[in-house]
C-alpha cells in the first residue's frame, strides 16, 4: 500500500523568503506526482505534475523535483507572498492502483507573514 | 473548458436522511473519480468511473454509498441513512486518461454536515 508523508505539517515564514516543502512516498513504482494547493474550505488546484520519467517541473515561482529512487519530491517556492498562504498537498498515482487514483499526503499548511 | 463543477456546494442534513451529490466533469474527460476529505487529512479515494463503467470502489465506500455515471457524462454520489461520520468534503475529479496524461482536475467540492 502506498503511503505519502509531508513534512512539516505547518510552516510559517516572513514574506519574501524562499521555502521548500517535502513529500515522501513508500512505493517508488509511480506514474506521476502532482502538487496541489488548497485554500480553506475549497477544492484542489493543481500546481505541477511531474511524470515518472521527469526530474522536475517549473511554473513561475514554483519548482517541483522528483527522485523516484529515494521516494521523495520537493516543492520550492521562491520569493514567497502572503497570497501563497494555503495548504499544499502532494499526491501520486502508482502502478499498484489499477484505476490510477491519487494517494495523498496530509498536506503542509503554509502561512506567509507580511 | 469550464472546469469540474459540483452541486450543491454545501449540504446540511439530519442523521438518517439520504443525500445526493452531483459532479459534472470537464467535457471529453472519460475518467471520473470521487474522493472524501475530512478535516486535517488529505483526500481519500472512494470510487472511479471510466466512461459509464464503475471500475473500482474503495473499502471506504460502505453499502450505504452508491455512485452512478449514466451515459458517461455527469456522476452522482448518494449516501443513504447518513451518519455523523459521513460529515466531510466530497471531491470529484476528472481526467482524460490517455497513455501519459493522467492529470486530475478537481471540482470545488461538496461539504456535507450531518447533524
Amino acid at each position: 500500500k502506498q503511503e505519502v508523508t509531508q513534512i512539516p505539517a505547518a510552516l510559517s515564514v516572513p514574506e519574501g523568503e524562499n521555502l521548500v516543502l517535502n513529500c515522501s512516498f513508500t512505493d517508488s513504482a509511480i506514474y506521476n506526482l502532482q502538487w496541489f494547493r488548497q485554500d480553506p474550505g475549497k477544492g484542489l488546484t493543481s500546481l505541477l505534475l511531474i511524470q515518472s520519467s521527469q526530474r522536475e517541473q517549473t511554473s513561475g515561482r514554483l519548482n517541483a523535483s522528483l527522485d523516484k529512487s529515494s521516494g521523495r519530491s520537493t516543492l520550492y517556492i521562491a520569493a514567497s507572498q502572503p497570497g501563497d498562504s494555503a495548504t499544499y498537498l502532494c499526491a501520486n498515482q502508482y502502478s499498484g492502483a489499477g484505476s490510477y487514483q491519487l494517494t495523498f499526503g496530509k498536506g503542509t499548511k503554509l502561512s506567509v507573514i507580511p | 473548458d469550464t472546469g469540474v463543477s459540483q452541486d450543491p456546494r454545501h449540504k446540511i442534513t439530519k442523521r438518517g436522511q439520504n443525500v445526493t451529490f452531483r459532479c459534472d466533469p470537464i467535457s471529453e474527460h472519460n475518467r471520473l473519480y470521487w474522493y472524501r476529505q475530512t478535516l486535517g487529512q488529505g483526500p481519500e479515494f472512494l470510487t472511479y468511473f471510466q466512461n459509464e463503467a464503475q471500475l473500482e470502489k474503495s473499502r471506504l465506500l460502505s453499502d450505504r454509498f452508491s455512485a452512478e455515471r449514466p451515459k458517461g457524462s455527469f456522476s452522482t454520489l448518494e449516501i443513504q441513512r447518513t451518519e455523523q461520520g459521513d460529515s466531510a468534503m466530497y471531491l470529484c475529479a476528472s481526467s482524460r486518461g490517455r497513455t501519459i496524461d493522467y492529470e486530475q482536475y478537481f471540482g470545488p467540492g461538496t461539504r456535507l454536515t450531518v447533524t
